[in-house]
């Protein structure tokens, strides 16, 4: 099956830095990568995702980026804001029947004013 | 639309006790997923379902039973409750590949939170 590693545990950066989060998987047909922020008390919920035929995607403060070949992709958060505090997790699309997800471990991403 | 919701929202057992957990979801999804997050290891399937009538074995599969008798629904049980299923569990929704909500979007719930004494 599918493995994600997911670095660092914990990451904290004073607002206003960038804070970059890395991921790499296993399965080499893996094709699609989601990214969730869980804010305390709540589920996941998606913020960006990419799928393995493309190699950057942003959407206004954070980008995602892509290496199929050394099957590993990234989260980066520019201009960190109090409200980016949270945990995040990246996740690897299973090549398999239902469409599964395996998940990183999580970041807890703490922005200090 | 409500979205996905979990029923409850906390819960306290006793080893040995039994209970039942409920998802339900209204964006008419097929697939449906519980999931167990536990500190340190992210989410981790325990099982999941492809549509009403189907359910299938995850990650963690073991001390948990679940149905899929209605489209909207997916039950999660524990017929005899371990301190070592104290967890937060989630459900998730998403439609099958091609479908007409966002490409592979899963959705969550907002968790329960589950101790076993």
């Amino acid at each position: 099956g599918e493995n994600v590693e997911q670095h660092p545990s914990t990451l904290s950066v004073q607002e206003g830095d960038s804070a970059v989060i890395k991921c790499t998987y296993s399965d080499s047909a893996s094709n699609y990568f989601p990214w969730y922020k869980q804010e305390l008390g709540k589920g996941p919920q998606l913020i960006i995702d990419i799928r393995s035929n493309v190699g950057e995607k942003k959407d206004q403060r954070i980008a995602v980026t892509l290496n199929k070949t050394a099957k590993h992709f990234s989260l980066h958060i520019t201009e960190t804001q109090p409200e980016d505090s949270a945990v995040y997790f990246c996740a690897a699309l299973y090549t398999g029947t239902a469409s599964k997800l395996t998940f990183g471990t999580g970041t807890r991403l703490q922005v200090t004013l | 639309n409500a979205g996905v919701t979990q029923t409850p929202k906390f819960r306290v057992l006793k080893t040995g006790q039994s209970m039942t957990l409920l998802c339900a979801q209204d964006m008419n999804h097929e697939y449906m997923y519980w999931y167990r997050q536990d500190p340190g290891m992210g989410l981790r399937l325990i099982h999941y379902s492809v549509g009403e009538g189907t359910t299938a074995k995850g990650e963690v599969p073991d001390g948990y039973n679940v149905s899929r008798l209605k489209k909207q629904n997916f039950l999660l049980g524990l017929e005899s409750a371990a301190p070592s299923q104290t967890s937060v569990y989630f459900c998730a929704s998403r439609d099958p590949p091609g479908g007409f909500s966002s490409y592979n979007e899963q959705f969550f719930g907002p968790g329960t939170r589950l101790t076993v004494l």
